[in-house]
């Protein structure tokens, strides 16, 4: 079955500092690729998503691009703030109609 | 606009009740579905809905009973409630089933006493 692996959290940052999360994933077939952001107190909303390989998805400064070769999807932000601190998951759709979701990683953005 | 709405937000009960959770979507999707959130943040599917009919339930307690009257809501019932069963449950649609966006509700957050 399909599987998310990403990066143990919490990632504690200063603020503008450059932010990578990895994620990479196993799957069958030509899943699509996802970044949710979970703010605290809410539910999950979708951040970016790419559905083929090497397409890059992008919104608020963040961007990933999907690898097939590597089959990973890692998220990066060049200089982050403290409103971007947050949980963010991995996700992919793709074959299976059941979607699979990383674990998350908590961003802690200090001023 | 509220898309996916769920209520109640906080629900604090003692062990052995039975209580239930709504959900609604104005969004016109076909597909909805119930995640149980832990305290590790955790993401674990546990239903899905499609028109109605169950097409997901994953190993879930048979206390848990998810309902759908209509595509637009789906209930979340739990009897003889279990300290184990305190976590964030999210409700989330979609456009179809193999539709790979989802869209998820506030939460509620359940604490069993």
């Amino acid at each position: 079955g399909n599987s998310v692996t990403q990066m143990e959290g919490p990632v504690t940052l200063s603020e503008e500092a450059f932010l990578t999360i990895n994620c990479t994933y196993t799957a069958t077939g030509y899943p699509s690729l996802f970044w949710y952001v979970q703010y605290p107190g809410e539910g999950l909303q979708l951040l970016l998503k790419a559905t083929k390989a090497d397409d890059k998805g992008s919104n608020k400064g963040f961007e990933a691009t999907y690898r097939k070769e590597t089959t990973s999807f890692h998220l990066e932000k060049g200089s982050v703030q403290v409103s971007d601190s947050a949980v963010y998951f991995c996700a992919i759709s793709g074959g299976s109609y059941i979607p699979t979701f990383g674990r998350g990683t908590s961003l802690i953005v200090h001023p | 606009d509220t898309a996916v709405s769920q209520t109640p937000k906080y629900l604090v009960t003692q062990m052995g009740n039975d209580k239930s959770i709504k959900c609604e979507q104005n969004l016109g999707h076909d597909t909805m579905y119930w995640y149980k959130q832990d305290s590790k943040k955790f993401l674990k599917i546990m239903f899905s809905y499609n028109n109605k009919e169950l097409i997901i339930n994953e190993t879930v307690p048979n206390r848990f009973s998810p309902k759908s009257p209509d595509k637009a809501h789906l209930n979340l019932h739990i009897n003889s409630l279990e300290l184990g069963d305190s976590a964030v449950y999210f409700c989330a649609s979609s456009l179809e089933t193999r539709s790979p966006q989802q869209f998820f509700g506030p939460g509620t957050r359940l604490t069993v006493l």
